[in-house]
C-alpha cells in the first residue's frame, strides 16, 4: 500500500533562513505521481506542485526549490530566504496510477509538516 | 483562488442530524473528489466521481454518501452524525478520470463542527 511520511512534525526559523522540509514515500507502482500543497491558517489547500515518477528534474520557481530522488524514495521541499507569509502546514502527498492491480485511491497524504517562520 | 466552491463554509450541528455539503469543481474539470481533514486522521481521501459516476471509493462511512449530478456539482452527504465526525471537509477536483497525474485542485473546505 502506498503511504507517504514526514517525519518533521513542526520546524521553526527565524526569517530569511532556508528551511527543507522532508517527504518520504511508499509505492509499488512503477507510475506515480508527487504533490506539495500548502494549507495557510484560513485552512484552504494551496496546489504547489505535482511531479510525475518519470521525470527526476529538480524544479525551481522563485523561493521554492524541490528535490525528487528515486533511489531514496524522497520528495524535498526547500524554502529559501523564508518569509513570515511562509508559515503554514505542508502536506505531501502521493497518487499511484494503479497500475499494480492496487487501484487507484486518490492522493494519500502524509502527516504535514507545521513550518513556523519567527519575524 | 482554486476555482473549487464549497458551501458551506461552516456548519454547527446536532448529534444524529443529517447534513448536506456541496461542491461545484473548477470549470471544465469532470473529476471530483471528497476529502476529510481530522485532528487525529489527517487528511483522508473518502471518494471520486468521475462524469457523474463513482470512481473510487477510500475510507468513506456507510453512514456518508456521495453523487454527482449531470452539471458536475457534487453533493456530499453525512448522517447520523456523531461528535467524530466534527472535521474540515473538502472538495478537490481535476481534469482526467483517473490517477494520470492532473493536478488536483482543493477548495476551501467546509468546516463541520457536531455538537
Amino acid at each position: 500500500a502506498q503511504k507517504v511520511t514526514q517525519a518533521q512534525t513542526e520546524i521553526s526559523v527565524v526569517e530569511k533562513e532556508d528551511v527543507t522540509l522532508d517527504c518520504v514515500y511508499e509505492t509499488r507502482d512503477t507510475t506515480y505521481y508527487l504533490f506539495w500543497y500548502k494549507q495557510p491558517p484560513s485552512g484552504e489547500l494551496v496546489f504547489l506542485i505535482r511531479r510525475n515518477s518519470f521525470d527526476e528534474q529538480n524544479e525551481i520557481s522563485g523561493r521554492y526549490s524541490w528535490n525528487f530522488q528515486k533511489s531514496t524514495s524522497s520528495f524535498n521541499f526547500t524554502i529559501t530566504a523564508s518569509q513570515v507569509v511562509d508559515s503554514a502546514v505542508y502536506f505531501c502527498a502521493l497518487s499511484e496510477a494503479g497500475l499494480s492491480g492496487g487501484g487507484a485511491d486518490g492522493l494519500t497524504f502524509g502527516k504535514g509538516t507545521h513550518l513556523i517562520i519567527q519575524p | 483562488d482554486s476555482g473549487v466552491t464549497q458551501t458551506p463554509k461552516h456548519l454547527i450541528t446536532a448529534t444524529g442530524q443529517r447534513v448536506t455539503l456541496r461542491c461545484s469543481p473548477r470549470s471544465g474539470d469532470l473529476s471530483v473528489y471528497w476529502y476529510q481533514q481530522s485532528l487525529d486522521q489527517g487528511l483522508q481521501f473518502l471518494i471520486q466521481y468521475y462524469n457523474g459516476e463513482e470512481r473510487a471509493k477510500g475510507n468513506i462511512l456507510e453512514r456518508f454518501s456521495a453523487q454527482q449530478f449531470p452539471d458536475l456539482h457534487s453533493e456530499l452527504n453525512l448522517s447520523s452524525l456523531e461528535l467524530g465526525d466534527s472535521a474540515l471537509y473538502f472538495c478537490a477536483s481535476s481534469v482526467g478520470p483517473d490517477n494520470s497525474g492532473n493536478t488536483i485542485y482543493f477548495g476551501e473546505g467546509s468546516w463541520l463542527t457536531v455538537v
